[in-house]
């Protein structure tokens, strides 16, 4: 059973260009989130999602930043013309329902994006 | 709003040590808590958690962490480290009745552990 898949691990992108980030889910899992964890902090919300719509984006930077998690295939986490802040490791994680059901949320390995 | 704070940011024991890492929070409801610890280059995995009943809670790999409400904690323990406990953990919050969204994480404390 395969856990959450991130991909790619590693990214370095100049300032300017856009930054994609993948996360496949747990099998049966239709809940996902991305969390994003900058140097010195702890992990910090991003976006809620479940297939095809947007729970809670009220961690999401107002500008910039897009999730999506389409029917077929991965959730990604878009971001556009970064900047160097946006350096930081990009978590996602699933549950097969929501925490008031007793469920429990299983992370990925996270994406590390690096803006030069 | 929740805050989660860890105050110890490194920790470097040797074999056979005991281990506490503190983590305190700040809610003036009712909690979930959890601690999830990150094996280097692996992703977050669930320790333990806590969410009604006995205060002292078992884990995963010997550890145990107890809620002590009147001092809004919920310290984590082995009595015994391996050099595979070496890792990263968190401790994590979320008021009771919400979503996973509103997790809230400490800092993180990076444990080594020494042969």
């Amino acid at each position: 059973n395969a856990g959450v898949m991130q991909n790619p691990r590693h990214l370095v992108r100049r300032r300017g260009q856009e930054a994609r980030l993948r996360c496949s889910p747990m099998k049966g899992h239709s809940h996902v989130y991305w969390y994003r964890q900058l140097p010195e902090e702890g992990l910090k919300f991003m976006v809620y999602l479940q297939k095809e719509n947007i729970i809670d984006e009220s961690g999401m930077p107002k500008e910039r930043f897009s999730a999506e998690f389409p029917k077929e295939g991965p959730s990604i986490l878009r971001i556009q013309q970064v900047v160097r802040g946006d350096s930081a490791a990009y978590f996602c994680a699933s549950s097969p329902g929501t925490a008031s059901s007793g469920n429990t949320i299983y992370f990925g390995e996270g994406s590390w994006l690096t803006v030069v | 709003a929740q805050s989660v704070s860890q105050h110890n940011h490194h920790v470097i024991l040797s074999e056979a040590a005991s281990l506490e890492l503190g983590c305190n929070y700040s809610y003036g409801g009712t909690v979930n808590l959890f601690w999830y610890v990150q094996y280097p280059g692996q992703h977050l995995q669930l320790l333990l958690k806590y969410f009604s009943g006995d205060p002292l809670v078992k884990g995963i790999k010997g550890f145990e962490a107890e809620f002590i409400k009147s001092k809004f904690s919920f310290n984590l323990r082995k009595p015994s480290v391996q050099w595979s406990d070496t890792a990263e953990y968190f401790c994590a919050v979320n008021a009771k009745n919400t979503g996973f969204q509103k997790l809230v994480f400490g800092t993180g404390t990076r444990l080594l552990v020494s042969p």
